[in-house]
């Protein structure tokens, strides 16, 4: 069953601590996003890579990083230059067929 | 500067009626427009998209409405069900298809469908 996979569903991070959000797909689709939804608000992205190895910055890529080794993943490091990393963030990928982008169920990451 | 607009925060229809979800937009440049349905704690899922050059576009119950020269666009439910309640995202791109490129999202409409 192909789909997008995010892990965890919840993370807990300390002050000072940079952490990994995990995003993985089987669609074999070449480009890969991350979103951030904050509450009340619409999704704003974060990075994005349209193939393996390369990757753009988005509207709020201050304090985020990320890579693309391979085309199955695009895994997001909340570093600790992110001042406000308590969000949900959203993962999409998708391909040149002229479909529309899939998304994952999200992590929610909060600040202890 | 927000390009993509929902003002309309929550919508409570009867079930059977008509839903109608707007949207705003300010980039001329946008190619296509796509809404969203997203329910709690978990991410959005694609409904219906619509091309710049069409002002229509139909699938089922669902029917989205451009209108270019006001720069507006509408997602209609018809006839709405209990299974519709959720938050509709309006979003939108500048690229050869739906999915190309990064999309604009707008802040969402809450859809509550009383039984």
């Amino acid at each position: 069953d192909g789909g997008i996979t995010q892990s965890p569903k919840y993370l807990f991070r300390k002050e000072g601590q940079n952490v990994t959000l995990s995003c993985e797909q089987n669609l074999n689709h070449d480009a890969m996003y991350w979103y951030r939804q904050d509450p009340g608000q619409g999704l704003r992205l974060i990075y994005y890579s349209q193939i393996v190895n390369d990757f753009q910055k988005g509207d709020i890529a201050e304090g985020y990083s990320v890579s693309r080794e391979k085309k199955e993943s695009f895994p997001l490091t909340v570093t600790s230059a992110q001042k406000n990393p308590t969000a949900f963030y959203l993962c999409a990928s998708s391909d040149g067929s002229g479909q529309p982008q899939h998304f994952g169920d999200g992590t929610r990451l909060s600040i202890l | 500067d927000q390009q993509v607009k929902q003002n309309s925060p929550s919508l409570s229809v009867q079930e059977g009626r008509i839903s109608i979800l707007n949207c705003d937009y300010t980039n001329s440049m946008f190619d296509y427009f796509l809404w969203y349905k997203k329910y709690p704690a978990e991410g959005p899922t694609f409904l219906i998209s619509i091309s710049s050059i069409k002002d229509k576009n139909e699938d089922g119950r669902f029917t989205v409405f451009l209108n270019k020269s006001a720069k507006h666009l509408s997602l209609h439910i018809v006839p709405s069900q209990p299974g519709d309640s959720a938050v509709y995202f309006c979003a939108a791109s500048a690229g050869d298809w739906p999915g190309a490129n990064n999309l604009f999202f707008g802040t969402g409409t809450r859809l509550t469908v009383i039984p």
